[in-house]
């Protein structure tokens, strides 16, 4: 089934410790992005990539890097993770836009990350 | 646009009442509007979306109005029931199109 998945749903990890949260699509999206956000709260798009080898910074200012070497993978790294990086953290992934036209974001299930 | 703005920020009806969520934004060249409802816990997903060449569009108890003169879209839901309890989205195109820019939530709350 075409969907967008997210691993792990949580993570409990000791400051200073490097982590990568998982995301993929199966629905052959060129686009793809990552979200952060405290339960119910705002929406903060942090990263974000066209395609392959294509990734921009969000709105939000985040110690985390990206990569897209594969269409459908898009993980999310934190080399040091603190305790200021609590939060949920969402993929999402869309069509590539043409000129003027918007498409549909889809999301996943989102990664919890407590930081002791 | 580049910022969306959403009101209310919290919202409580009784059930069967109708609420309604409005959203403005500022970039006049924006043409899809959509909106995402986030359960308790779960993702946001999609339950309706209006691009920029219609006025109004309906899906049984909810629908989206737009008004591109005034640069403002809103969602309606009608008979609402306590399932319809979530944070409401709105969204719109950044200038260029690249990404959505989210407004900043409305936590609808229905009681029986």
């Amino acid at each position: 089934e075409a969907d967008i998945y997210q691993t792990p749903r949580y993570l409990v990890i000791g400051t200073g410790k490097k982590i990568t949260l998982e995301c993929s699509q199966t629905m052959g999206h060129d686009k793809m992005y990552w979200y952060q956000q405290d339960p119910g709260m705002e929406l903060h798009l942090i990263h974000y990539s066209y395609g392959v080898n294509s990734t921009e910074k969000g709105d939000l200012s985040s110690e985390s890097t990206v990569s897209r070497i594969r269409t459908e993978h898009f993980p999310l790294t934190l080399e040091s993770a603190r305790p200021s990086h609590t939060s949920q953290y969402l993929c999402a992934s869309s069509l590539r836009t043409s000129g003027a036209r918007g498409e549909t974001q889809y999301f996943g299930p989102g990664t919890r990350l407590l930081v002791l | 646009g580049e910022n969306v703005e959403q009101h209310p920020s919290t919202l409580s009806v009784q059930e069967g009442d109708s609420a309604v969520i409005k959203c403005t934004y500022s970039d006049s060249a924006s043409n899809y509007f959509p909106w995402y409802k986030q359960e308790l816990g779960k993702r946001p997903q999609l339950i309706i979306d209006i691009r920029s060449n219609v006025g109004e569009k309906k899906d049984q108890r909810i629908a989206v109005t737009l008004n591109k003169t005034a640069k403002h879209f809103s969602l309606h839901i009608t008979e609402t029931q306590p399932e319809d309890s979530a944070v409401y989205f709105c969204a719109a195109p950044n200038t260029g199109f690249q990404k959505l820019v989210f407004g900043t939530g409305t936590r609808l709350l229905v009681s029986p």
